[in-house]
């Protein structure tokens, strides 16, 4: 699976709205853009991902570049639970659903 | 609404004892599953998946095994604990091999002494 780069930390505010970076300039056709995101001594929690077009949940506005070379993480408002480290992640198609999780963001929220 | 349980929450063992963990999914059938695992200031690694029962792929050797003896449950395993065994291990599942979301579980962990 192609490799990501991000940030390795960044800090917002309570009540800001975050935009996480991420970069994949090598990524290939046929790999979604995942997001998870994870505290300590807890699962990943999935938050979104997409493939070429932006998504939105409830959790996060997902933003694909159109060359899809890059995306970003949007998190409205943001509150203290939202403090945990961003993972970004390629995944192609098929195979055995293997996740490569790196470093990730670490987002600090100040009250 | 599926939901992942994963047991024990925490263990400490003693080097060269055995080990088993386990993963319970509930409100789907016949789910992908996979042990994912990850050492202390480390990032996760897949260690095996399963796609049916009885059968289980391997993707990093750690001296562990993987069992899969009911759909919805998944048993991580081995005879002799190692010190490099320590760290957080963590069940997941998806619907399908192909583009589909892993949902993790709350995880294990392990300290080996």
């Amino acid at each position: 699976d192609a490799k990501t780069t991000q940030p390795d930390s960044m800090e917002s505010t309570e009540g800001e709205t975050v935009h996480l970076p991420c970069s994949h300039a090598t990524i290939s056709g046929n790999e979604y853009i995942y997001w998870y995101r994870q505290v300590p001594l807890q699962g990943p929690e999935y938050v979104t991902h997409g493939l070429q077009q932006n998504t939105t949940n409830s959790m996060a506005f997902l933003a694909i570049a159109s060359d899809r070379k890059s995306s970003t993480l949007i998190l409205p408002h943001v509150s203290l639970r939202d403090a945990a480290v961003y993972h970004c992640i390629l995944r192609r198609t098929g195979g055995n659903n293997k996740l490569t999780f790196g470093q990730g963001t670490v987002l600090s929220v100040i009250p | 609404a599926q939901t992942i349980h994963q047991w024990p929450v925490a263990e400490i063992k003693a080097v060269g004892s055995p080990l088993s963990l386990g993963c319970t999914i509930k409100g789907k059938s016949s789910p992908n599953l996979y042990w994912y695992w990850q050492a202390t200031g480390g990032t996760l690694q897949q260690l095996f998946y399963s796609i049916t029962v009885g059968q289980v792929e391997s993707v990093v050797q750690l001296n562990l095994s993987a069992s899969r003896p009911k759909d919805d449950q998944f048993i991580l395993s081995t005879e002799k604990l190692l010190l490099s065994h320590s760290g957080f291990y963590l069940c997941a599942w998806s619907l399908g091999t192909v583009g589909n979301t892993l949902y993790f579980g709350e995880g294990s962990r392990l300290i080996v002494v």
